[in-house]
């Protein structure tokens, strides 16, 4: 079975840009989080659904939302990129509703570079 | 919200040493404690984790202990290989929200 995949694996944007963030659940698992992990740092929470529903929000600004979709997959999106967005964005996906009633599993990530 | 403390940052130890590391949580609620291995340039890939209910868990030569009441955490690693050379994450769980410690650089000297 395939494990938690993210598209892209990397990208470079300016400043001022948007960006959309794709990722798949391993087969059979509603729960999918979002994480930023900045260079020599813990991932930090973004947002959490489970069952196309947001569960939890981390303290991100606005321009951080994101969706899930019917099958489950999830895509994240951050609107006018600055600088200090450049970052490893981690998605994970569990069995359970994400409340430590299930391994959280990582995709490898997509390196987001902010110029 | 949870506030996540972990030391120390870096650890170098000779190889067939123990390595420990130790974290502190803040939120009384939390109650789920996984240790993720992170290597270079990849995902995070949990290694052993603990609930709330249990104060001690191994797996080989793996441990993690919680004390709720100091509300701190450990894990312990033995017979260290070359192989176990990363950065460990520990992290907490209230909720639907996981908040991860600083991180620890774990060099193991052959």
């Amino acid at each position: 079975d395939a494990g938690v995949t993210q598209s892209p694996t990397h990208l470079i944007k300016t400043r001022g840009q948007h960006v959309t963030l794709r990722c798949s659940p391993i087969s059979g698992h509603k729960s999918v989080s979002w994480y930023q992990q900045v260079l020599g740092q813990g991932p930090q929470f973004i947002f959490q659904y489970y069952e196309k529903e947001e569960r939890g929000r981390g303290n991100f600004p606005d321009r951080f939302s994101a969706r899930q979709f019917p099958n489950y997959s999830s895509e994240l999106n951050v609107n006018a990129l600055l600088l200090g967005d450049s970052a490893l964005y981690l998605c994970a996906s569990s069995l359970g509703q994400g409340r430590g009633d299930g391994e959280l599993f990582f995709g490898e990530g997509s390196r987001l570079t902010v110029l | 919200g949870e506030n996540v403390e972990q030391h120390p940052s870096t650890l170098s130890v000779q190889e067939g040493d123990s390595a420990v590391i130790k974290c502190t949580y803040s939120d009384s609620a939390s109650n789920y404690f996984p240790w993720y291995k992170q290597e270079l340039g990849k995902r995070p890939q949990l290694i052993i984790d603990i609930r709330s209910n249990v104060g001690e868990k191994k797996d080989q030569r793996i441990a993690v202990t919680l004390n709720k009441t100091a509300k701190h955490f450990s894990l312990h690693i033995t017979e260290t290989q070359p192989e176990d050379s990363a950065v460990y994450f520990c992290a907490a769980l209230r909720d639907y929200k996981l908040s991860f410690g600083a991180g620890t650089t774990v060099t193991v000297r052959a």
